[in-house]
């Protein structure tokens, strides 16, 4: 069974950079057909799509935050990150990551971490 | 983007009654393969997210079967034939038709 788990600084200062890893065990990055996502949901709120990488490094950001957001692969740790640069308390939220699965170049999120919480805060 | 609205945000049920939940979509989410492109989940406090529902109305592996799935086009709807205990939580559909992914805004679904 695929598990995913995040991890990273719960607490993050405004206009700095938010950082978070997503491990993934039970399945290979590596493997084609996955988009490797991160969403977030804000408190009281619903929820947001951040993007995807797939295991080549391609990548595809939601237009909302396209200029504040990075994301990396780390084949060789089976880990995937996520860079949310320029933080404000609008960026507090739990973040999650997710595995993608794209039978025909469409796909949804079929397995989860079980999120963190991270907030912006002086 | 697609707008993705849920009704009701709020829904108390009764153990062993039946339970709806309408999702309607800004555009269609049937794609020319001819499957809908409509998702749905469920959120647990401190668990990882269940995906309950894919392509409109298929049950993901593990799903008991009173959670079903219906619609096409801009109209969905989930339904649990029989309420348990455990099926609390908030209720989110998804389109995974088109970039990027988009959410309704939850119904939280509480026991009476």
């Amino acid at each position: 069974q695929v598990q995913l788990q995040e991890s990273g600084p719960g607490l993050v200062k405004p206009s700095q950079t938010l950082s978070l890893t997503c491990t993934v065990s039970g399945g290979s990055i590596s493997s084609g057909g996955y988009y490797w996502t991160w969403i977030r949901h804000h408190p009281g709120k619903g929820l947001e799509w951040i993007g995807y990488i797939d295991y080549s490094g391609s990548t595809y950001y939601n237009p909302s935050l396209r200029s504040r957001v990075a994301m990396s692969v780390d084949r060789p740790k089976n880990q995937f990150s996520l860079k949310l640069n320029s933080v404000t308390a609008a960026d507090t939220a739990v973040y999650y990551c997710a595995r993608e699965v794209v039978p025909a170049a469409i796909g949804w999120m079929d397995y989860w971490g079980q999120g963190t919480l991270v907030t912006v805060s002086s | 983007d697609i707008v993705m609205t849920q009704s009701p945000l709020s829904l108390p049920v009764t153990p062993g009654e039946p339970a709806s939940i309408s999702c309607r979509s800004s555009q269609s989410l049937l794609h020319s393969n001819g499957h809908n492109y409509l998702v749905w989940y469920l959120l647990k406090p401190g668990k990882s997210p269940q995906l309950l529902i894919f392509l409109g109305s298929t049950r993901a592996s593990g799903v008991p079967d009173r959670f079903s799935g219906s619609g096409s086009g801009t109209d969905f709807t989930l339904k649990i034939s029989r309420v348990e205990a455990e099926d609390v939580g908030v209720y989110h559909c998804m389109q995974a038709l088109q970039t990027p992914r988009t959410f309704g805004q939850g119904t939280r679904l509480e026991i009476e």
